[in-house]
């Protein structure tokens, strides 16, 4: 009931176009909903996250869709570039600690 | 920009020693933990640590592991007898607890290789 699960796997986009990464869960406990960018040798940080009070939450090209009722939520990557180019993880907590993260998406942005 | 800083970067050692890995948190942070990521595979906690004490631990985080805060600004992780399963990247992170915010902040990573 902990688990967050991630798709896909892998992701090539054209430069321009529309990422979008799924995730889904199953606690109901969850309260917190980051997504995680990581480049290569370097940590996780956080790029953008959402409650569940809300539905979508914008900030810049980044834009978390959140659907309670499916216990699904979204990134979606709008205009991506190749500096976009990272492994994406979603994550859940309750009341922001212990984040339960998924099984990651390596993002391709290709010219 | 506040950050946490992790070291070594990188550890080499033999099966069965033992490895502290080190943390600076950011200062005002009060909650600690330490996350593992081995090659290719997700981000897993392993325990969290706040007032002094561990408030929560995984499975992975056996009697082979412990955390210490032994002073105001270290948190250190240490694995007594490492096996080749530890091979991971260790991270650590904390977090200040604010209403507003539940961001954790991740530090750049300890890569530990078994041999």
């Amino acid at each position: 009931q902990q688990q967050v699960k991630q798709s896909p796997q892998s992701l090539i986009v054209q430069k321009g176009g529309i990422s979008i990464i799924n995730c889904a869960y199953e606690n109901t406990a969850f309260d917190y909903f980051p997504w995680y960018q990581q480049f290569p040798g370097k940590g996780p940080a956080l790029l953008i996250a959402i409650r569940p009070d809300v539905s979508e939450k914008k900030e810049g090209r980044f834009t978390i869709s959140f659907n309670k009722s499916a216990k699904q939520f979204s990134l979606h990557i709008m205009d991506s570039q190749p500096g976009d180019s990272a492994t994406y993880f979603c994550a859940a907590s309750i009341r922001g600690e212990k984040l339960t993260f998924g099984t990651g998406t390596r993002l391709t942005i290709i010219p | 920009e506040p950050e946490v800083t992790q070291t070594p970067s990188h550890q080499v050692t033999q099966m069965g020693q033992e490895v502290i890995l080190r943390c600076v948190p950011i200062s005002n942070h009060l909650y600690f933990y330490w996350y593992r990521q081995i090659l290719g595979q997700k981000v897993e906690f392993l325990v969290s640590f706040y007032n002094n004490e561990i408030s929560e631990k995984s499975e992975i985080f056996d009697d082979q592991f412990s955390v210490e805060r032994p002073d105001g600004s270290n948190f250190t992780l240490k694995i007594r007898s490492t096996k080749l399963e530890d091979s991971a990247m260790y991270f650590c992170a904390s977090w200040l607890m604010s209403a507003n915010t539940g961001e954790l902040f991740f530090g750049e990573g300890s890569r530990l290789t078994v041999l």
